[in-house]
């Protein structure tokens, strides 16, 4: 079954402890993306890659680290926590280039609190 | 930054009533996209619409892009329960690789 995963679904932690959230498609999707979603504030992309080696900021890449190293996986690692990080994280991909009519994939969503 | 400003923020109406939700931009846009989002999944692509003034129908939503392509608009016919959710719209401007999310409309038909 075509899809993206995310793990874990849930997690909570404490401010400082890092963290990683993995996410895999088993697409062979060149462009992946992760962003977070807050209420009111619908999804704000937080960084993005073009291909493997290759990752660019979104508009909130402030306290996240990522790296694309295999086409497949496009983990999101958060090196300190802090409790404004709490959010609703997704993560997506789309087989050719994003920013024109490609669909966007989007994986179920890591919960994440950080107290 | 740029911006996609949704209304409504909130809508609840009975099942058979029709509704337009607005997504409105400063910004210029190369291609416009509507998502619709249930609870605990993540998003799913409705439509993409990418000329200025295109029209495109799915069963009983109607989707606008403007002919300025800086805002969108999402017509239910007939709304059903089953057109509960959050909709979302995303914009991406030539040259680039970025999304832009609006900040949602939270849709609720009554049956």
């Amino acid at each position: 079954e075509a899809q993206v995963t995310q793990n874990p679904r849930y997690l909570i932690t404490v401010t400082g402890k890092k963290l990683t959230v993995t996410c895999s498609q088993n697409m062979n999707h060149e462009y992946m993306s992760w962003y977070r979603q807050d209420p009111g504030l619908g999804l704000r992309q937080i960084y993005y890659s073009m291909n493997v080696e290759v990752t660019d900021k979104g508009d909130v890449p402030e306290g996240y680290k990522v790296s694309r190293k295999e086409k497949r996986n496009f983990p999101l690692i958060l090196e300190s926590p802090s409790p404004n990080q709490t959010s609703l994280y997704f993560c997506a991909s789309s087989l050719y280039l994003g920013g024109s009519t490609d669909t966007q994939y989007f994986g179920p969503g890591t919960r994440l609190t950080v107290l | 930054t740029q911006l996609l400003e949704q209304s409504p923020q909130f809508l609840s109406i009975q099942e058979g009533e029709n509704l337009t939700v607005y997504c409105n931009s400063s910004s210029v846009f190369s291609s416009l996209q509507w998502y619709r989002q249930e609870p605990g999944e993540g998003p799913v692509l409705l439509v993409t619409v990418v000329t200025g003034g295109e029209v495109k129908k799915l069963k009983r939503l109607t989707f606008q892009f403007g002919d300025a392509r800086k805002d969108s608009s999402l017509h239910i016919t007939a709304a059903q329960p089953g057109d509960t959710g959050l909709y979302l719209c995303a914009g991406s401007t030539s040259g680039t690789y970025k999304y832009i999310f609006g900040t949602g409309t939270r849709l609720k038909v009554l049956a």
